[in-house]
């Protein structure tokens, strides 16, 4: 079956523009979240959305990333006033949470390049 | 808190030879533990999960690891490296029995595979 999708897959922004980028789970899951992936930094949590609860944006690195999701489907990330400091892949993963350890499957990332 | 620790950023080994990649976890709950492969440009691939069953798990492409709690352990191995081996290995852990919280990664370890 078709697996967590993203994008666009490369962007290109300059400094002080806004940016979105999409994620769509695999059908089903319940669960959404997302992670960023630089080189200084490794693999940080964001975000996690879980059906119609709150999400838990404990990961935000600041007020101008802001994250929703639609009809617990499709999500978007939107970052505000990009800065240099932005630039770094964007993981989306899924799980269908069944009281078991709800394993996450990755999409493919979106690399964000901020100049 | 939860973290992990990879030892080793970049680990080689020759074709055949045994693969270890080391990861020790911190965790004041149960874990769950993750050993997830990277392939230049793609999404995260699960390679296993220990969910509290079984202390040795098997995964795919013939990498298990071991669950030692007294070393608060998951190290990875493979008894036989091959060349399609070569990726970014990443150990992860998370809360047990409480689905949905967010992977908390490890910084990471490359493997080269050399003929």
């Amino acid at each position: 079956g078709a697996g967590v999708s993203q994008s666009p897959s490369n962007k290109v922004t300059e400094k002080g523009k806004d940016v979105e980028l999409r994620c769509d789970p695999i059908s089903g899951h319940t669960a959404l979240y997302w992670y960023r992936q630089s080189l200084g930094q490794g693999l940080e949590f964001l975000i996690y959305f879980q059906g119609n609860s709150a999400p838990d944006k404990s990961g935000l690195p600041s007020d101008r990333f802001s994250a929703e999701r639609t009809g617990g489907s499709v999500s978007t990330l939107t970052i505000q006033r990009t800065q240099q400091e932005d630039s770094a892949v964007y993981l989306c993963a899924s799980s269908f949470l069944s009281g078991g350890a709800g394993e996450q499957y990755f999409g493919p990332g979106t690399r964000l390049t901020v100049t | 808190a939860q973290s992990v620790t990879q030892l080793g950023s970049h680990v080689s080994v020759s074709e055949g030879a045994l693969v270890l990649l080391r990861c020790n976890y911190s965790s004041s709950v149960p874990p769950y533990l993750f050993w997830y492969v990277q392939y230049p440009n793609q999404g995260l691939q699960l390679l296993l999960k220990y969910t509290s069953a079984a202390t040795l798990v098997k995964g795919i492409n013939g990498f298990e690891a071991e669950f030692k709690k007294s070393a608060t352990s998951f190290h990875l191995t493979k008894p036989s490296a091959h060349m399609s081996d070569a990726a970014e290995y990443f150990c992860a852990v998370t809360q047990a029995n409480q689905a949905g919280t967010a992977l908390i990664f490890g910084k990471g370890t490359t493997l080269s595979v050399s003929s």
